[in-house]
């Protein structure tokens, strides 16, 4: 799958680094979202931004900044990260529709970060 | 709050059935998916089923929603090595933006 893209795909950062995750959508969407997916923990939900405008952020420390530019791009911009918050970040993207049509998300392949 | 829950392991032989089990919470989830992940990648939708329908087939793929339970399950008939993966329920609700709740996984395995 192309239609959503993730650079970079493996990232190892120290705790005082900061770096940006990039999320880019190529399908038309107007929703896109960041999940952390780790060993411990099933999918997390972080943040969702809904016609450009964030719309939930799930209790995610300061230390994760997301910006959305457009309606294509999606970043993730990190500092003084944690060893814990080493992870797979994934991104995904859909349509926002009125009433109940489906919409289903699509994912891109993932940053794999390590925080050393 | 809202919850998925699933079995975190499957051991099948190939050319065998595969049942993956799911349980969900909210009962006013409005589609139920499952999702796909090989080593390496994100995730990828296999199917869904919207939670008026109580079957669904797509090829090798039968899903099952027990609405009344909040049980999903997915059937992969025929089982190949190539279905080695972990798979993923969710459940969500109809329009604006798709809420996903996600369960823990499924992983997979398919031996000779």
């Amino acid at each position: 799958e192309t239609g959503v893209t993730q650079t970079p795909r493996h990232l190892v950062m120290g705790m005082t680094n900061k770096k940006s995750l990039k999320c880019e959508q190529h399908l038309g969407h107007n929703a896109m979202y960041w999940y952390k997916q780790s060993a411990k923990k099933p999918l997390e939900l972080m943040f969702v931004y809904s016609l450009e405008e964030r719309v939930e952020n799930n209790s995610v420390p300061s230390r994760f900044s997301p910006e959305c530019p457009n309606s294509s791009h999606l970043f993730l911009h990190l500092h003084t990260l944690q060893p814990e918050d080493s992870a797979l970040y994934l991104c995904a993207s859909s349509r926002q529709l009125q009433g109940g049509s489906y919409n289903e998300q699509f994912f891109g392949p993932g940053t794999r970060l390590t925080v050393l | 709050g809202e919850d998925v829950e699933q079995s975190l392991f499957l051991s099948v032989r190939e050319g065998d059935s595969s049942v993956i089990n799911c349980t969900y919470t909210d009962s006013s989830s409005t589609y139920l998916y499952w999702y796909k992940q090989e080593p390496g990648a994100g995730l990828q939708l296999l199917t869904y089923i919207f939670s008026n329908m109580d079957m669904k087939q797509d090829q090798r793929l039968t899903v099952l929603l027990n609405k009344k339970d909040k049980h999903l399950s997915l059937r992969i008939a025929d089982t190949q090595t190539g279905d080695s993966a972990i798979y993923f329920c969710a459940a969500g609700k109809r329009g604006g933006y798709n809420k996903l709740i996600f369960g823990a996984g499924t992983r997979l395995a398919v031996h000779p």
